[in-house]
């Protein structure tokens, strides 16, 4: 079975540039969701879907993030315009149900110089 | 809003040693899961353990669930150099919406 997928897996991007990030995750996963983790931190939920319908995003700061999820199967997620505390691994997860385990990708190392 | 500790921060045993961590909660909970991470293969789903369920087994792990003390723990029985990583509890956390947070994770370190 494959797992889920994320590009690209390192980015390097100055201070008030635009930066988005790509996730598949596993077939017939209905739930997504999309993480931050900082070195030394845990993941950090920033935003969660149910197929194409957001169920939560209280910790995604909209005015520079967004995320959609077209068609209940892959997902983006994109900073603009892009901060210093912005650098992080973003992280991308699927489960089955909003209850059941999380399958993680591998994520994407972000640097904002 | 809600979220797990886990206890120690960091950990550094003798390979064939046991090790053990605590994660503590601060609201009830329906389930809570055990994440491993390390560098080779990313965030690991390793046990979900539900509220009505004291303890469980998978292979070398063994975790326990006590809601009075909202509280769990996460044991590794002899454990070996792949076991370094950090591990982290997920609790569950419904207000309006179903989610998990993790905690701030315990690093282990397995010295061969």
């Amino acid at each position: 079975e494959a797992g889920v997928a994320q590009s690209p897996r390192y980015k390097i991007i100055e201070k008030r540039q635009s930066v988005a990030f790509w996730c598949n995750p596993i077939s017939g996963h209905a739930t997504l969701y999309w993480y931050q983790q900082i070195l030394g931190q845990g993941p950090k939920l920033l935003i969660q879907f149910q197929n194409n319908g957001v169920v939560d995003d209280s910790q995604l700061p909209k005015d520079r993030f967004s995320a959609e999820r077209l068609k209940g199967v892959d997902s983006t997620l994109k900073i603009q315009p892009a901060k210093l505390e912005d650098s992080a691994v973003y992280l991308c997860a699927s489960s089955l149900t909003t209850t059941a385990e999380q399958f993680f990708g591998p994520g994407t190392r972000l640097t904002v110089l | 809003s809600q979220q797990g500790e886990e206890d120690p921060q960091a950990l550094s045993i003798q390979e064939g040693e046991n090790a053990t961590m605590n994660c503590s909660y601060k609201t009830s909970i329906n389930n809570l899961q055990w994440y491993r991470q390390n560098s080779g293969r990313g965030l690991v789903h390793l046990i979900l353990i539900r509220s009505n369920e004291r303890e469980k087994h998978s292979g070398r792990l063994r975790v326990t669930l006590d809601t009075s003390k909202k509280s769990s723990s996460l044991l590794i029985t002899a454990s070996r150099a792949a076991d370094t990583a950090s591990y982290f509890c997920a609790t569950d956390y419904t207000s309006g919406t179903y989610k998990y947070i993790f905690g701030t994770g315990t690093r282990l370190k397995v010295l061969a």
